[in-house]
């Protein structure tokens, strides 16, 4: 199985700051990994997909990146909508895993 | 509208069985691989079940397999999960995602295990 471990766990920061979270995975992820944002109470929803490409409708503020076994989702001037929580998934090899999330919170 | 709209949720006793549906509506429902995701109360987001397009392949997580059964109708544009042998760590809201790496989420439905 992969393991995903995400970091920070929690983070606070300021509108307009840049963040960046991690998501470090056990074995090599060829392809299939994404990450999502969740408001409480509320479903979680696509942000990133295939490591790196924008779902549509998400501005471009968010920006995924990186290969092999680190990844990054990259958030650039905050606004205040961003602050929830976030969290990584791995679909390249089952079972499927999520990271632990991330909740971001205003300073 | 494009959407999907779980039922089913509920009160159950340890035991017990529920079966959850998951409707589709607003696209070509036969086309997409298709999964189970559950969040506990207060904890992270975890894949129990996926199926693909057509049935013929289905995923379980380790500690739902043999107990939980995915499945789906594609003349009705609808998922199902059948729960059975449900324990009190089953306790969660359960939604249904398009895709394996969900592109679009049900609003969830709330099972609760308890005596």
């Amino acid at each position: 199985d992969i393991q995903v471990t995400q970091s920070p766990s929690a983070m606070s920061a300021s509108v307009g700051d840049t963040v960046t979270i991690t998501c470090r995975a056990s074995q090599v992820i060829t392809k299939y990994l994404a990450w999502f944002q969740q408001n409480p109470g509320k479903a979680p929803k696509r942000l990133i997909y295939a490591v790196s490409n924008l779902q549509s409708g998400v501005p471009s503020r968010f920006s995924g990146s990186g290969s092999g076994t680190e990844f990054t989702l990259t958030i650039s001037s905050l606004q205040p909508e961003d602050f929830a929580t976030y969290y990584c998934l791995q679909h390249d090899s089952f079972p499927f895993t999520f990271g632990q999330g991330t909740k971001l919170e205003i300073k | 509208e494009v959407q999907l709209v779980e039922s089913g949720g509920g009160l159950v006793q340890p035991g017990g069985s529920l079966r959850l549906s998951c409707a589709a509506s607003g696209f070509t429902f036969r086309t997409y691989r298709m999964t189970w995701v559950r969040q506990a109360p207060g904890k992270g987001l975890e894949c129990v079940a996926n199926i693909n397009e057509d049935g013929s392949e289905k995923l379980y997580v380790d500690s739902v397999r043999g107990r939980f059964t995915i499945s789906r109708d594609n003349a009705q544009n609808s998922l199902f999960l059948q729960m059975n042998s449900l324990r009190v760590e089953d306790t969660a809201v359960y939604y249904c995602g398009r895709y394996w790496g969900p592109d679009l989420w049900g609003q969830g439905t709330l099972v609760t295990v308890s005596s």
